[in-house]
């Protein structure tokens, strides 16, 4: 079974401050994916990382992928309300068709 | 406009009373997924269906199965419901395996 564990598990600061998750396994994969999920709502996929050692910005978030695939960060700058949710990792493993997410990050952004 | 749509949004259903979920995709996709989520966890992956091929996972209780009579609609039905199977259900589709997912806003099923 590949496990995924994000850290940290939960997440709780203020408006304006920078964050950083991570998203770490033991096993290469092919490619890593990162979704939010609102509360009462279903993920949402926000990126999808490929190639190792590779980034991605969205907006205030940047993506990164390990450079031997086996591990990924999301960094938050300047941290709003609207990021609150929970940030979850994602994975095919190299043959295998299941999505495998990780331990998920419950992040709360306050005023 | 939602793409995946699950309905209801709550369930509310007895100890042991059959229950159905159900899921409708407007991508035509070809894979529909079933998840059951508790509280601050991780989404579990329950079964798949790719195309007609229904792909049970190995620890999905027997309790749970599924219908997909058409590539639209997946349907989860929950024979006997238990407590412990009060959860968000998250309903997924993709083009083909190995593809980003995307998801419904989920049933919040509880148990009485």
């Amino acid at each position: 079974t590949q496990l995924l564990e994000q850290s940290p598990q939960f997440l709780s600061i203020q408006e304006g401050e920078n964050l950083t998750v991570y998203c770490n396994s033991s096993s290469v994969f092919s490619s890593l994916q990162w979704y939010r999920q609102e509360p009462g709502e279903g993920p949402v996929l926000l990126v999808t990382v490929v190639t190792g050692g590779e980034v991605k910005k969205l907006k205030r978030l940047t993506f990164q992928f390990g450079d031997a695939r086996k591990d990924s960060s999301l960094h938050i700058t300047a941290a709003q309300p609207g990021d609150t949710g929970l940030y979850l990792c994602a994975a095919f493993g190299g043959t295998a068709s299941k999505l495998t997410f990780g331990t998920g990050t419950r992040l709360q952004v306050t005023l | 406009d939602a793409m995946v749509i699950q309905n209801p949004r709550y369930q509310v259903t007895q100890f042991g009373k059959p229950v159905t979920l159900s899921c409708s995709q407007t991508l035509n996709h070809n894979v529909m997924y079933w998840y059951q989520q508790k509280s601050s966890q991780a989404p579990k992956l329950l079964f798949h269906y790719y195309d007609k091929d229904f792909n049970n996972e190995a620890d999905t209780p027997d309790n749970f199965q599924s219908r997909r009579p058409n590539t639209s609609f997946c349907f989860l039905d929950i024979r006997s419901p238990g407590l412990g199977d009060a959860a968000m259900y998250l309903c997924a589709t993709s083009r083909d395996r190995n593809r980003p997912q995307h998801f419904g806003d989920g049933t919040r099923l509880s148990i009485l």
